[in-house]
């Protein structure tokens, strides 16, 4: 079976500071990976996507960046946070051309 | 671009009283999926219903839902609402193209309290 990881949990930050969220997927070769965000009230964004190890696309441009550095393992990352990057990260996957997402438990960032 | 309008905000029910949480949306796209998660505290979004088909009713745990194109509509529906179904829900598209990146597209989600 497919199991997902986020790490942290959650995290508080001080504006300016650098970032790094991680995502895990286990039981699945090759999967499509995603980063969403959500604002405190807002929807589900997606930020970027990869298909494979070595390549990320951006979606939205939130002054984040992602790597995908192994095929089972996708990174969110910032040299400066901005105290509008808070709000809840969620990592998903899917089969590579599946509709299908299955989202990690995802973090929680305050930036203060 | 593609855009998902829900029922906004929180909708409070009765246990034993019928669920209906509109969804439209707007899209280029001729073939697009709608999906509906389920956000449950403390746990991951998860896939709840999915469709691709026009006007074929879709169900899953109880809940069920329709893609009419003509509409632009995929209201998520249950005959009678449970205490556990207190929750998150959102309403996602699709482009359907099977493309790498499977975009979704979400509402802005509507929280259900159900209360007895």
């Amino acid at each position: 079976a497919q199991t997902i990881h986020q790490w942290p949990v959650a995290e508080i930050k001080a504006v300016g500071s650098p970032l790094s969220l991680g995502c895990t997927i286990k039981g699945k070769s090759s999967p499509n990976l995603y980063w969403y965000w959500q604002a405190t009230g807002g929807t589900l964004q997606q930020l970027f996507y990869s298909i494979t190890v070595g390549q990320v696309e951006s979606v939205v441009q939130l002054n984040l960046s992602a790597s995908r550095p192994k095929d089972d393992q996708f990174i969110l990352s910032t040299e400066k946070l901005l105290l509008s990057h808070s709000g809840f990260y969620l990592c998903a996957w899917s089969r590579p051309g599946g509709y299908e997402q299955y989202f990690g438990p995802g973090t929680r960032l305050t930036v203060l | 671009g593609d855009s998902v309008t829900q029922t906004e905000g929180l909708v409070t029910l009765t246990e034993g009283l019928p669920v209906m949480l509109n969804c439209t949306y707007q899209t280029i796209y001729s073939n697009p999926f709608l999906f509906w998660y389920v956000h449950y505290l403390n746990e991951s979004p998860r896939l709840l219903l999915k469709s691709s088909t026009d006007n074929k009713r879709t169900e899953h745990q109880g809940f069920h839902a329709t893609l009419h194109k003509s509409s632009s509509s995929f209201h998520l529906q249950k005959s009678s609402a449970q205490l556990s179904d207190s929750a998150l829900y959102y309403c996602a598209l699709s482009e359907g193209s099977g493309g790498s990146n499977a975009k979704l597209t979400f509402g802005k989600g509507t929280k259900l309290s159900v209360k007895s």
